[in-house]
């Protein structure tokens, strides 16, 4: 069966600092992944979206980047994080066999982000 | 620009009562709705909707999907003090949206 890791659960950064969250999905091949963050009272934003290695759309312009460096592994970055940046990272993904955005989709455990 | 609204924002009930939660959407190219249910982590998923008036049962949840109102409702019956999470609703037009979500809270 598939499983989705996140690390770290929680993080505690200063403004300035860099970012590193990763994602990584096993017991499947070929995911489409995505990064959301989510606000405090606030839905799901939609941040990054990948459909394969080295493939990736950005969906707001911000700060943060993300990396697709393997099949199965999806990285968020920060060079510099701003207070606004705090809030509840979620990883997820699925099935990418016909490579569009679509269908449902399995979230990770998420990272809570506090930017002091 | 795409839509989903979800409402009540917020509500409280106690223990055995029934919960009815609404979602109504305006996309361009309609595929599906989603329902979540979201504890402390990450949302887990509930219901995909395609066709209209056809309702989803899973134990005491329901869901059905109305594409002439573009809405959704999704119904709790005899809560329980578990059922206390944020529930999502999400479309997907090519994309997936997600409206802000309904906090319920079960009293015992």
């Amino acid at each position: 069966s598939q499983t989705i890791h996140q690390w770290p659960a929680t993080l505690v950064q200063p403004v300035g600092s860099p970012l590193s969250l990763e994602c990584t999905v096993e017991g499947t091949s070929n995911p489409n992944l995505y990064w959301y963050r989510q606000a405090a009272g606030r839905g799901l934003q939609l941040l990054f979206y990948s459909v394969g290695i080295g493939q990736i759309s950005s969906e707001v312009p911000q700060n943060l980047s993300a990396s697709r460096p393997q099949d199965r592994q999806f990285i968020l970055s920060s060079k510099k994080l701003l207070l606004s940046d705090s809030g509840f990272y979620l990883c997820a993904w699925n099935p990418g066999l016909t490579k569009t955005r679509t269908d449902t989709q399995y979230f990770g455990p998420g990272t809570r982000l506090t930017v002091l | 620009e795409d839509k989903v609204v979800q409402s009540p924002l917020s509500l409280v009930v106690h223990e055995g009562d029934t919960v009815t939660l609404n979602c109504s959407y305006e996309v361009t190219n309609f595929r599906s709705l989603l329902w979540y249910k979201q504890e402390k982590k990450a949302p887990t998923f509930l219901f995909m909707l395609t066709s209209s008036g056809i309702e989803k049962k899973s134990g005491r949840l329901s869901s059905i999907l109305d594409k002439k109102e573009l809405s959704s409702i999704l119904n709790i019956t005899a809560t329980q003090t578990g059922d206390s999470a944020i529930y999502l609703c999400a479309v997907d037009d090519y994309k997936l949206s997600f409206g802000a979500g309904t906090t319920v809270t079960v009293r015992a």
